[in-house]
């Protein structure tokens, strides 16, 4: 079955260390997005791609980086610029550009720093 | 900013439908409408979009009024496993190809036994 994969589901980060989080899409999809979800709040935008090898900032880009070398993956580092990491990371995709298809999610990455 | 309004929180009874409204009174006239649902801990789940007609899916139906100022999302029968909670979305206005969902706190749906 097509789906999004996020790996870990759950990660635990040392204060001042930079981790990676995994995203990985089998439905031919060409857009792919990162979101953050604090507790009580909605999701937030930090990077989209829209094709390979280019990406934009979203909302909270600061403290984060992507790359998209390939359609199917789309990772995200949290550096140690980050200063609030802790938060629920969502990965999602989407046919394309048009307002007319929906977005698939992954099931989610917990980030914990400790 | 295009937003929506939706009810913090709703219950409804096992078997019943449950009539989940949103206001999107500045939405512009080629926006699509958009709903999710999130399950505790899970990722947003796809339920249904539409542009100005009535939609329907396996999952629920989708009434907009005619000027697409509100809309409703109907669960004709819920069930326990419909707890969650329910978002609806329109994109930015004037994202274009950059188009960004705007997602706010959406709506507790409690599905009683």
């Amino acid at each position: 079955d097509g789906g999004i994969t996020q790996s870990p589901k759950y990660l635990f980060r040392k204060e001042g260390q930079n981790v990676t989080l995994s995203c990985e899409q089998n439905l031919n999809h060409d857009a792919m997005y990162w979101y953050r979800q604090d507790p009580g709040q909605g999701l937030r935008l930090i990077y989209y791609s829209q094709i390979v090898n280019d990406f934009q900032k979203g909302d909270i880009a600061e403290g984060y980086s992507v790359s998209r070398e390939k359609k199917e993956s789309f990772p995200l580092t949290v550096t140690s610029a980050q200063k609030n990491p802790t938060a629920f990371y969502l990965c999602a995709s989407s046919i394309g550009d048009s307002d007319a298809y929906g977005y698939t999610f992954g099931s989610g990455t917990r980030l914990t720093v400790v | 900013d295009a937003k929506t309004t939706q009810p913090t929180s709703m219950d409804c009874a096992e078997g019943r439908a449950a009539n989940l409204p949103c206001n999107h009174s500045t939405i512009s006239g080629n926006e699509y409408v958009y709903w999710y649902r999130q399950i505790h801990s899970q990722g947003p789940q796809y339920i249904i979009h539409g542009l100005k007609n009535n939609e329907t899916n396996e999952m629920a139906s989708l009434i907009i009024t005619e000027d697409r100022k509100s809309s409703t999302l109907i669960l004709p029968h819920a069930t326990l496993r419909d707890t969650a909670v329910y978002y609806c979305i329109v994109p930015e206005p004037g994202a274009g190809n950059n188009r960004k969902l705007i997602w706010g706190l959406g709506t507790s749906l409690a599905v009683n036994p």
